[in-house]
């Protein structure tokens, strides 16, 4: 009963750093999403997948990337760690967005620190 | 302007108490609405979803959805200090397939 896994829980960056979030899920969903929450505030969107080999920009791509090779996986790439990305990270999937049945599943977070 | 806007509170209600938290959207096509609600250190998790005007009840949770005012709330009946959590409001616009959230509201049910 694993749905949406996310890997590490908790990492410390330096500035400067690369690294990569990892984020699967169980539950052959088609959309898959990876959100940060800063502290006290809502969720923002970083990017989303329809599907396998179809990626987009949510509110706030820059300074990561993505990929999306299978339906399972859905890394999210961060380049050159910045302070500013200090924060949680929630990966989410999603079997569809249709107007009904669109029940979105939330892995438990990363939290990411960048000293 | 944000699309989706909460009021971040916190809301401080007696046990026992209605709870009305609400939001507002700025995308006047939205479709698909929903509450979550968060602990503190934990993930969302769904506690309502609404797609047409008016109200819907699932126990103690009421939503209610106005899209000629692009206004959606929930209603917590008989609070519980265990309802004590931040409430999201999210929203699926009408082209999109991106889930937005609002800021949150912060929800304090005094025992």
């Amino acid at each position: 009963n694993a749905g949406v896994t996310q890997t590490p829980k908790f990492r410390i960056l330096k500035i400067g750093q690369s690294m990569t979030l990892q984020c699967a899920q169980d539950m052959n969903h088609n959309y898959m999403y990876w959100y940060r929450q800063d502290p006290g505030m809502g969720l923002k969107l970083i990017y989303y997948s329809v599907g396998a080999g179809i990626t987009d920009k949510g509110e706030v791509p820059n300074g990561y990337n993505v990929s999306r090779s299978t339906t399972e996986d859905f890394p999210l790439r961060l380049e050159l760690a910045a302070p500013s990305q200090t924060s949680v990270y929630f990966c989410a999937s999603s079997y569809s967005q249709g107007r009904t049945g669109n029940t979105i599943y939330f892995g438990e977070g990363s939290w990411l620190t960048v000293v | 302007q944000k699309e989706v806007e909460q009021n971040s509170g916190p809301l401080s209600v007696p046990e026992g108490a209605i709870a009305s938290l609400n939001c507002t959207y700025s995308d006047r096509g939205s479709q698909s609405f929903f509450w979550y609600r968060q602990y503190s250190g934990k993930s969302p998790e769904l506690i309502m979803s609404i797609y047409s005007n008016g109200d819907k009840e699932d126990g103690r949770f009421t939503a209610q959805l106005n899209k000629a005012s692009q206004y959606v709330s929930l209603l917590i009946r008989d609070s519980q200090p265990s309802d004590s959590a931040t409430y999201l409001c999210a929203v699926i616009g009408d082209s999109s397939y991106k889930l937005i959230f609002g800021s949150g509201t912060r929800l304090l049910v005094r025992p």
